[in-house]
C-alpha cells in the first residue's frame, strides 16, 4: 500500500501568518494516463471533511485563494498564504494513483 | 446542491451487523459512482470501499480490513447506497462517511457506528 507521511503533525500559526504542510508518498503518484491524482481535505471541529484541492493543484470550488496546492511525483505541498481563524482543523492529504486508496495521518492546525 | 444523508448508525455487539444507507440528491445518482470513508474517534480518514454506477457494472472494491465482511449495494431508484457490515468488531467502530465518486468531492454528515460489548 502507499504510504502517505504528513509532516508536521501539528502546527501554531499566528493568525495572518503563512502555513505549510507537506505529504510524501512512498511510490510515486503519477499514473500511467499521465495524471497525479493526489487531493487534499479539510476538516474542521466537529464537521465532516470537505475537498480542497484535486490532482495537486486544481481549487475546489469555494475554497479561498489563500490556500494553494503544489509538488509533483511522492512530495507535495499546501500552503496557507495569510492563516484565518476559520483554517483551525485537520487537514489530510490523499492519493488515488494506486489501490487500495490511501490518506495521509493528518496535520493539525491551529492558532497560536 | 448535493446532499448526502446517512443513517442506521448504532451500539452493536462484536460479531453482529449492521446495514447503513445513505441517501442522495442533488446528483444524478444513476450516474454517480459512490464511496465510503470511516474516522475512528480521535483518528485520521480510512476509505472504505467504492461502488461504480450500474453503467459501469456496479462493481465494488474494498479495503483490506473490511473486506469479505462489509458490502457495498446500490438502489438507484431510491437514490440510496448501502453499508452491510457482518462480523462487526471492536476496531470498527467510527463515524461512516458518504462520499461521492473515488476522490470524494461531497460529503454527507456521517453516521456513528459503536462496536462493544
Amino acid at each position: 500500500d502507499v504510504v502517505m507521511t504528513q509532516s508536521p503533525l501539528s502546527l501554531a500559526v499566528t493568525l495572518g501568518q503563512p502555513a505549510s504542510i507537506s505529504c510524501r508518498s512512498s511510490q510515486s503518484l503519477l499514473h500511467y494516463d499521465g495524471n497525479t491524482y493526489f487531493y487534499w481535505f479539510q476538516q474542521r471541529p466537529g464537521q465532516s471533511p470537505r475537498r480542497l484541492f484535486s490532482r495537486i493543484s486544481n481549487r475546489d470550488s469555494g475554497v479561498p485563494d489563500r490556500f494553494s496546492g503544489s509538488g509533483s511525483g511522492t512530495d507535495f505541498t499546501l500552503k496557507i498564504s495569510r492563516v484565518e481563524a476559520e483554517d483551525v482543523g485537520v487537514y489530510y492529504c490523499f492519493q488515488a494513483t494506486h489501490w487500495p486508496l490511501t490518506f495521509g495521518g493528518g496535520t493539525k492546525v491551529e492558532i497560536k | 446542491e448535493v446532499q448526502l444523508v446517512e443513517s442506521g448508525g448504532g451500539l452493536i455487539m462484536p460479531g453482529g451487523s449492521l446495514r447503513l444507507s445513505c441517501v442522495g440528491s442533488g446528483l444524478i445518482f444513476t450516474d454517480a459512482w459512490m464511496s465510503w470513508v470511516r474516522q475512528a474517534p480521535g483518528k485520521g480518514l480510512e476509505w472504505v470501499g467504492r461502488i461504480k454506477s450500474n453503467s459501469y457494472g456496479g462493481t465494488t472494491d474494498y479495503a483490506a480490513p473490511v473486506k469479505d465482511r462489509f458490502i457495498i449495494s446500490r438502489d438507484d431508484p431510491k437514490n440510496t447506497m448501502y453499508l452491510e457490515m457482518n462480523s462487526l468488531r471492536v476496531e470498527d467502530t467510527a463515524i461512516y462517511y458518504c462520499t461521492t465518486g473515488t476522490v470524494f468531492d461531497q460529503w454527507g454528515q456521517g453516521t456513528l457506528v459503536t462496536v462493544s460489548a
